[in-house]
């Protein structure tokens, strides 16, 4: 089955770190570039981050460039974003999702809650 | 304040037809492809329309996707009470900083 799995969210104070995972299985997770997408409470969805294939090519949104991070290893078939400087405005379920054909995002995961707050 | 602009709600009777708009400019819409996504209550986003107007597998012809010039729009035929849902439309901005964009949502009322 093809399946994106996210982990590591929960509940941080402000200034903190967290790093989130995203498991994929059930396709040549290699091929694809993949994204981090979020959803803050009650609203819409905001793109935050995308890699390419080999993680040539990064982009981060504006709201999240010099404390975000995205990577990934293809050997263990897995997406991470490591989030610095957390601030209450990062509150949001956090997607990844794989990018199918031009930004067209075929396969989203559950998402996992991230909380900022003191 | 959404890069895209949609329609906020919508609404129609089952059975009907309902067209779902989204607003751009030359340096998304105008110049790269559209994306349509489905979010029911309390679940993830689904692919609907890739690459303007091509439809996943699984998906039914009743959602089909044209854009024309710096603007798209979602189109869904035989409404459903399940389609009732909020629906987003993303594209690739080129501006000063290159990165994905989605529309704020519509959120659609099968009546």
């Amino acid at each position: 089955e093809v399946q994106l799995v996210e982990s590591g969210g929960g509940l941080v104070k402000p200034g903190g770190s967290l790093r989130l995972s995203c498991a994929a299985s059930g396709f040549t997770f290699s091929s694809y570039s993949m994204n981090w997408v979020r959803q803050a409470p009650g609203k819409g969805l905001e793109w935050v981050s995308s890699i390419s294939s080999s993680s040539s090519y990064i982009y981060y949104a504006d709201s999240v460039k010099g404390r975000f991070t995205i990577s990934r290893d293809n050997a263990k078939n897995s997406l991470y974003l490591q989030m610095n400087s957390l601030r209450a405005e990062d509150t949001a379920v956090y997607y990844c999702a794989r990018d199918f054909s031009n930004l067209g995002f075929d396969i989203w995961g559950q998402g996992t809650m991230v909380t900022v707050s003191s | 304040q959404s890069v895209l602009t949609q329609p906020p709600s919508v609404s129609a009777a089952p059975g009907q037809k309902v067209t779902i708009s989204c607003s751009g400019s030359s340096s998304n819409i105008g110049n790269n492809y559209v994306s349509w996504y489905q979010q029911l209550p309390g679940t993830a986003p689904k692919l609907l329309i890739y690459e303007n107007n091509k439809r996943p597998s699984g998906i039914p012809d009743r959602f089909s996707g044209s854009k024309s010039g710096t603007s798209a729009t979602l189109g869904i035929t035989g409404l459903q009470t399940g389609d009732e849902a909020d629906y987003y439309c993303g594209t690739w901005d080129s501006s000063l900083s290159a990165h994905v964009v989605f529309g704020g949502g519509t959120k659609l009322t099968v009546l």
